[in-house]
């Protein structure tokens, strides 16, 4: 069955930076993208952005632009996200999820099917 | 940022029927999404497309839309369908996904 599974929780001190990954399985990894969703405690959900595994295409959201970095790697069937420069804003629940958007504009195509687990990123002094 | 409109909270009773509303300007543009979230749990895409419920999602929970506004029914509600849940769909450049802020559902 098609599934994410994300790496274990981080606690990290502001400043530093954090990488997330998420190994898929259960479908050919380049026929879908990967969205980066977050959720801060108490809040809502937060779409960061999002890569395809099939060109390397990639978009952030305006207000991480700088700071997160996706990456894929087609070998492993295994994606990543890296944020930078933490502060205790980024403390969330990091889920990765398969996007229905391959490449392109993704005009009205973003959507999740399926989701990782989650993983928390506690950035505290 | 485009955000989509959702109640913060519906409460009913077991067997009832509960129905979550999601509105925002770019709606009538574009497919809605909807997700269930539970604690610890990878979320659950529920309804895609507006309509169209996957493989494996009870057939109580459906969606419809009107407008600017859709909505998620969940007829004969049980106890496990306590949680929170998303809407989602298209913001109104239609390249980046928007989310609703969300919906808990409480059943009593």
């Amino acid at each position: 069955q098609v599934q994410l599974v994300q790496s274990g929780g981080e606690v990290k001190k502001p400043g530093a930076s954090v990488k997330v990954s998420c190994e898929a399985s259960g479908y050919t990894f380049s026929d879908y993208g990967i969205s980066w969703v977050r959720q801060a405690p108490g809040q809502g959900l937060e779409w960061m952005g999002w890569i395809s595994p099939y060109n390397g295409q990639s978009k952030y959201v305006q207000k991480l632009q700088g700071r997160v970095t996706m990456a894929t790697d087609t070998s492993t069937s295994t994606a990543y996200m890296e944020l930078r420069s933490l502060t205790s804003d980024d403390t969330a629940i990091y889920y990765c999820a398969r996007d229905e958007c391959t490449g392109g504009s993704c005009y009205g195509l973003h959507w999740f099917d399926t989701w990782g687990q989650g993983t928390l990123v506690t950035v505290s002094s | 940022s485009y955000e989509l409109t959702q109640p913060p909270s519906v409460s009913v009773s077991p067997g009832q029927t509960a129905t979550i509303t999601c509105s925002g300007d770019a709606m009538p543009m574009h497919h809605a999404y909807w997700y269930q979230l539970k604690p610890g749990q990878a979320p659950i895409l529920l309804i895609y497309k507006g309509t169209e419920r996957p493989s494996g999602i009870p057939e109580r929970f459906s969606g419809s839309r009107s407008g600017t506004t859709v909505t998620l029914t969940v007829s004969g509600v049980l106890a496990e369908d306590a949680a929170d849940y998303y809407c989602q769909s298209a913001d109104t450049s239609g390249t980046s996904p928007a989310f609703g802020g969300g919906t808990k559902l409480t059943v009593l």
